[in-house]
């Protein structure tokens, strides 16, 4: 069974500043999808930043980029120039490409805090 | 537009009762997902429908939690002989498919208390 782990429960960073969220996963699989959710604390989860396995290339959505290393099956989000707003709990989360799987499976999040 | 609207927003119930949780995807997607998020936990995977069927509903947790979609739209989650382990937030979201690159549109949740 696959298995996602997020080893930092809260993290801290100052406004501007750059801070990296970790995640690390457990798949016998090659092929599958990778994500960072955000949850502010209005409690509606938004899609932050989405990885193909398949795909070498980091994906970046503005502030927000990845470093995706599929052999060590590490999955961090990185967040530029850090904003107020951009205080929140992120979760990551993994899907499987197989054909009729539906399923995605969560970390148990990071609370990121950003101070002014 | 009109995001994915869930109902209630906070059920308090007493044990042992039964609950019905609503959500409203949203209009045209036809991929729903409901979802538990206990406290300082991630989200736990219920049950996955497309249209009108279920084709996944490994998450649930006992045969006291159960599901339906009609008209491929509204679902209910129901919970049976409710036990305080459901407390938790209920959410749900819905995609355009099902395929891993369409992006879920999460509800606000349904927070469940049981006394």
């Amino acid at each position: 069974a696959q298995t996602v782990t997020q080893s930092q429960p809260e993290m801290s960073v100052q406004e501007a500043e750059t801070v990296t969220l970790s995640c690390t996963y457990d798949t016998s699989e090659s092929d599958y999808y990778l994500f960072w959710y955000k949850q502010p604390p209005s409690r509606q989860m938004i899609l932050v930043i989405r990885q193909e396995a398949y795909k070498q290339q980091n994906a970046t959505e503005n502030r927000f980029s990845v470093n995706f290393q599929k052999a060590a099956k590490s999955f961090s989000l990185k967040i530029s120039d850090s904003q107020l707003g951009d205080a929140a709990m992120y979760f990551c989360a993994y899907r499987s490409a197989t054909s009729g799987t539906y399923k995605y499976i969560f970390g148990t999040g990071t609370r990121l805090k950003v101070l002014a | 537009g009109a995001g994915v609207s869930q109902s209630p927003s906070n059920k308090v119930t007493e044990k042992g009762k039964d609950v019905e949780l609503r959500c409203d995807p949203i209009s045209g997607h036809t991929a729903l997902y409901w979802y538990r998020q206990s406290l300082g936990q991630g989200l736990e995977f219920l049950i996955y429908f497309q249209g009108n069927s279920a084709p996944d509903k490994s998450g649930l947790p006992s045969d006291r939690f159960s599901a339906e979609r009609t008209g491929g739209s509204v679902s209910t989650l129901t919970i049976q002989r409710t036990q305080q382990e459901d407390s938790a937030v209920y959410l749900c979201a819905s995609s355009l498919f099902g395929g891993s690159n369409q992006p879920q549109h999460f509800g606000d949740g349904t927070r469940l208390s049981i006394l």
